[in-house]
């Protein structure tokens, strides 16, 4: 069965400072991966998708970036993080089918 | 865990009752419709779905009913427990590129 991986569960980091998330799935190939992200009382926000290793597409002009090394890898960055990047980010995962499933979520707050 | 749903609508029902948690959307174009369940602190969990050439899905306790027409779209929950308490999220598909649109959720409170 697929399973979805991120962490760190929850990260707290001052203003400025870089950030690195981490997204993995397995028991799937070549599968669709998407970031989102989740403000308090408020939808999910789609940031970046990616259909394959080193194709990402960005949704929303921001301060943050995605790459995707591997198959199954796909990583949420920033140089320099601002307040407002705080939020509760969310990876997701669609193989051949239309469902999408998510991730447990990172809890980011930037202070 | 993630304070998630502060300012959502909320639907309070008592348990053993049925509750129907409703999303409106706004792309006619729009083929495919999925219903999510968050619990505080958690990711997303898929429920059910359901394709625009069908008005009826139904689940294990749980239903889903589309109207075209009126673009709306409802969750029916049989028998609500106290476990189903959470935010439920609806979202649609309307471009080939298989992206979802979020609604912005409504919170599911069960008394005991």
């Amino acid at each position: 069965s697929q399973t979805i991986h991120q962490w760190p569960a929850t990260l707290v980091q001052p203003v400025g400072s870089p950030l690195s998330l981490e997204c993995t799935v397995e028991g799937t190939s070549n599968p669709n991966l998407y970031w989102y992200r989740q403000a308090a009382g408020r939808g999910l926000q789609l940031l970046f998708y990616s259909v394959g290793i080193g194709q990402i597409s960005s949704e929303v002009p921001q301060n943050l970036s995605a790459s995707r090394p591997q198959d199954r890898q796909f990583i949420l960055s920033s140089k320099k993080l601002l307040l407002s990047d705080s939020g509760f980010y969310l990876c997701a995962w669609r193989s051949s089918g239309r469902r999408q499933y998510f991730g447990p979520g990172t809890r980011l707050t930037v202070t | 865990g993630e304070s998630v749903g502060l300012h959502l609508p909320t639907l309070s029902v008592q348990e053993g009752d049925n509750s129907i948690i409703n999303c409106a959307y706004s792309n006619s174009a729009s083929d495919y419709f999925i219903w999510y369940k968050q619990e505080s602190g958690k990711g997303p969990q898929f429920i059910i779905d359901i394709r625009s050439n069908m008005d009826k899905r139904q689940g294990q306790r749980v239903t889903v009913l589309l109207n075209k027409t009126v673009k709306h779209l409802s969750l029916q929950i049989a028998a609500t427990q106290p476990g189903d308490s959470a935010v439920y999220f609806c979202a649609e598909k309307a471009d080939a590129g298989n992206m979802l649109t979020f609604g912005g959720g409504t919170r599911l409170m069960v008394k005991p």
